[in-house]
């Protein structure tokens, strides 16, 4: 299974992107790249999924290089709402294997 | 409306004593898991379960049984085993045939041992 790693807190200005990086060095062949979002008190929320190159949806996007051995989440023009915890998750596929294990998470504190 | 509901929100409980966490999906979906969280920390697995009549054990399943009697339904039992219970729970469900990370969380419940 493929560890994560991503730093354990940033601090950004309203208005300003943010970029959280996480590395995986030993992702599979098969493995997803998935990134969550989780206020205190709360589920996490499941932002965005990709395999390679670039996503985009309506709140985020996800950059992964060739290699594939890290991703970026990029948060554009981040707001006060934005301050939570963000996890990286390498979702294995291969088939019978169902272990999700998340990692420590990015602690982002947005400041007006 | 679709979704994963957890139960009790809160629950406290004197040392020594059993709880049984419940969780509920309608989602059709096929593998739940059960993580638990400590203040400021990420989320440790406990059980997960990807069919009927089977679960396997996460990182840290020592002091914790689960069950799969039903499809929708996860229950997690806090034994007296478990030394230090006091912590938040998360139920989470994905179906198997979707090869990609979206796991769906319940709200959680929050566990205070006495």
């Amino acid at each position: 299974l493929a560890k994560t790693t991503q730093p354990i807190s940033m601090d950004s200005y309203e208005g300003q992107e943010v970029n959280i990086t996480c590395s995986h060095n030993n992702i599979a062949t098969n493995d997803y790249i998935t990134w969550y979002q989780q206020f205190p008190s709360q589920g996490p929320r499941f932002i965005i999924q990709g395999y390679k190159t670039k996503v985009t949806n309506e709140v985020a996007s996800l950059f992964i290089p060739a290699d594939r051995k890290s991703s970026t989440l990029s948060l554009p023009r981040v707001s006060l709402s934005d301050t939570a915890v963000y996890y990286c998750l390498v979702a294995p596929t291969t088939s019978g294997t169902y272990k999700y294990i998340f990692g420590t998470g990015t602690r982002l504190k947005v400041l007006a | 409306d679709g979704g994963i509901t957890q139960s009790p929100k809160y629950l406290f409980r004197k040392e020594g004593q059993n709880v049984t966490l419940s969780c509920e999906q309608n989602l059709n979906h096929d593998a739940m898991y059960w993580y638990r969280q400590d203040p400021g920390q990420g989320l440790r697995l406990i059980y997960y379960s990807q069919i009927v009549n089977d679960f396997q054990k996460g990182d840290i399943a020592e002091g914790y049984s689960v069950s799969r009697e039903k499809k929708e339904s996860f229950p997690l039992t806090v034994t007296s085993a478990q030394k230090n219970p006091t912590a938040f729970y998360l139920c989470a469900s994905r179906p198997i045939g979707q090869n990609t990370g979206e796991l769906f969380f319940g709200e959680g419940s929050r566990l205070t041992v006495l």
